[in-house]
């Protein structure tokens, strides 16, 4: 079975710019978690999608929004980029109450 | 609420050295409790779970046992090689809900 996949892996924008990231996640998981990694701030959790519907949120402004397809695909976008939006994101499918199944993640740098 | 808290890191130990790593949780109810280990550049991978009280997950050398009465999942390897240099996250899942600890870099020197 195919793992979680997520594109680009890397990604170079400009401050004020936006952007889309794209996870797919394992077949037959239809939650998707969005995290944003940092050497300062460690991992933190964006939002979590089920069945096309946002489920939980993390605390983090609404230039980060996401959404999910019926074929449970998920994408997440930022907005109007900032250079403490750098980060690596990654994104984690799973059936619940099981473990969640990470992607390789997708580097963004903000310049 | 919920939430897992984790040794300070970083951790520096020599090869061949025991390892442990600390993780107590605060839940609800009765989590599924998950160690998770990231490589330089990657994601997380799952490393092991527990998923009741007394359960012990084991996966490449690393155990930890799910201690209810102390609300702890401590993580331990008997013999650490320079290949487990990575950072190791503790996690919980209760319900629709997964929480993760602060992650705590360990380096191994030969």
């Amino acid at each position: 079975k195919a793992g979680v996949t997520q594109t680009p892996r890397y990604l170079i924008k400009t401050r004020g710019q936006q952007v889309t990231l794209s996870c797919s996640p394992i077949s037959g998981h239809r939650s998707v978690s969005w995290y944003q990694q940092t050497p300062g701030q460690g991992l933190q959790f964006l939002f979590e999608y089920f069945s096309e519907t946002q489920r939980n949120k993390g605390n983090f402004p609404g230039r980060f929004s996401g959404r999910q397809f019926s074929n449970s695909r998920s994408e997440m976008n930022v907005s109007t980029l900032e250079l403490g939006d750098s980060a690596l994101y990654l994104c984690a499918s799973r059936v619940a109450p099981n473990e969640q199944f990470f992607g390789p993640g997708t580097r963004l740098t903000v310049l | 609420g919920n939430s897992v808290t984790q040794m300070e890191g970083p951790v520096t130990l020599s090869e061949e050295a025991f390892l442990t790593i600390n993780c107590t949780y605060t839940a609800t109810g009765y989590p599924s409790l998950f160690w998770y280990v990231q490589y330089p550049g990657e994601g997380l991978q799952l490393l092991l779970k527990a998923t009741k009280a007394d359960d012990k997950g084991s996966n490449k050398g690393f155990e930890a046992t799910y201690r209810k009465e102390t609300t702890s999942f401590h993580l331990e390897k008997g013999s650490v090689q320079v290949s487990d240099s990575a950072v190791y996250f503790c996690a919980l899942s209760e319900g629709n809900q997964f929480y993760f600890g602060t992650g705590t870099s360990l380096t191994v020197i030969p």
